[in-house]
C-alpha cells in the first residue's frame, strides 16, 4: 500500500451530524494535505499542513475543518454539511511542502443525505 | 488562475495498441508535470512525472513529453493491458508553490482484452 491510511473508508451522515475523517501516514513525511474529488471534476485541494502548520485553506466553507496534532495525523472535522458537500475526500502526504510527489491514501466517500 | 485541460474523458483501446493523453496548462511558470492513476477503490498512484528541463521520460512502457511552448504535455502507454484500465490524471505546478497540484479532469482508460 502507499504508506497513508484513511479512515473511515465510507460515511454517510445526515445534515446535522457531526464526524470527522481520519487520515495517518507511516513515512515519515512532514507535509499532509486534504483533497475533495467529486464525479467528472478536477481533484480540488481544500487544505495543507507543513509541520503541524496550515500553509493553505483553499477558500473551504467553514463547515470543514482541519486539524493536525502531528506530522503523522491528520483530520477533518465535519459539521452541518450539504448534500453537494458528498464526494470523495483524499488525503496526500509528501516530504515536506516544497516537494511535488504526494502519496495519496484511498479516500473516505461521504454521503450526506 | 491556473487551468489544466485534460483530452479525451474516455479513452478505449484494444489490448496490445498505445494510449495516448494530453494536457494544456495555462501558466508558463509550471514546471513540474505528474501523472497519476486511479485504480477503481484507491486513491492516485503517481506513476510517471517529468520536470520542465526535460522534453521527454520514459519508464517501460509509459512515456511523457513536455512541450514548453505549446504549454502541452502528454502520457503515452504502448502495448497496453487490461490492468492498465484505470483513470489517469495529469496535474501541474510551479516552483513558488509546488505543493499545490493543479489537477486535470481525468481520463478513464478502458483497454479491451
Amino acid at each position: 500500500e502507499t504508506g497513508v491510511t484513511q479512515t473511515p473508508r465510507h460515511l454517510v451522515m445526515g445534515m446535522t451530524n457531526k464526524k470527522s475523517l481520519k487520515c495517518e501516514q507511516h513515512l515519515g513525511h512532514n507535509a499532509m494535505y486534504w483533497y475533495k474529488q467529486s464525479a467528472k471534476k478536477p481533484l480540488e485541494l481544500m487544505f495543507v499542513y507543513s509541520l503541524e502548520e496550515r500553509v493553505e485553506n483553499n477558500s473551504v466553507p467553514s463547515r470543514f475543518s482541519p486539524e493536525c496534532p502531528n506530522s503523522s495525523h491528520l483530520f477533518l472535522h465535519l459539521h452541518t454539511l450539504q448534500p453537494e458537500d458528498s464526494a470523495l475526500y483524499l488525503c496526500a502526504s509528501s516530504r515536506d511542502s516544497s516537494r511535488n510527489i504526494q502519496y495519496f491514501g484511498a479516500g473516505t466517500r461521504l454521503s450526506v443525505l | 488562475g491556473e487551468n489544466v485541460e485534460q483530452h479525451p474523458s474516455t479513452l478505449s483501446v484494444q489490448e496490445g495498441d498505445s494510449a495516448v493523453i494530453k494536457c494544456t496548462y495555462s501558466d508558463s511558470a509550471s514546471n513540474y508535470f505528474p501523472w497519476y492513476k486511479q485504480e477503481l477503490g484507491k486513491g492516485p498512484q503517481l506513476i510517471i512525472d517529468i520536470r520542465s528541463n526535460v522534453g521527454e521520460k520514459k519508464d517501460q512502457r509509459i512515456a511523457v513529453t513536455l512541450n514548453k511552448t505549446a504549454k502541452h504535455f502528454s502520457l503515452h502507454i504502448t502495448e497496453t493491458q487490461p490492468e492498465d484500465s484505470a483513470v489517469y490524471f495529469c496535474a501541474a505546478s510551479k516552483a513558488d508553490s509546488s505543493y499545490k497540484l493543479i489537477f486535470g479532469s481525468g481520463t478513464r482508460l478502458l483497454v479491451r482484452p
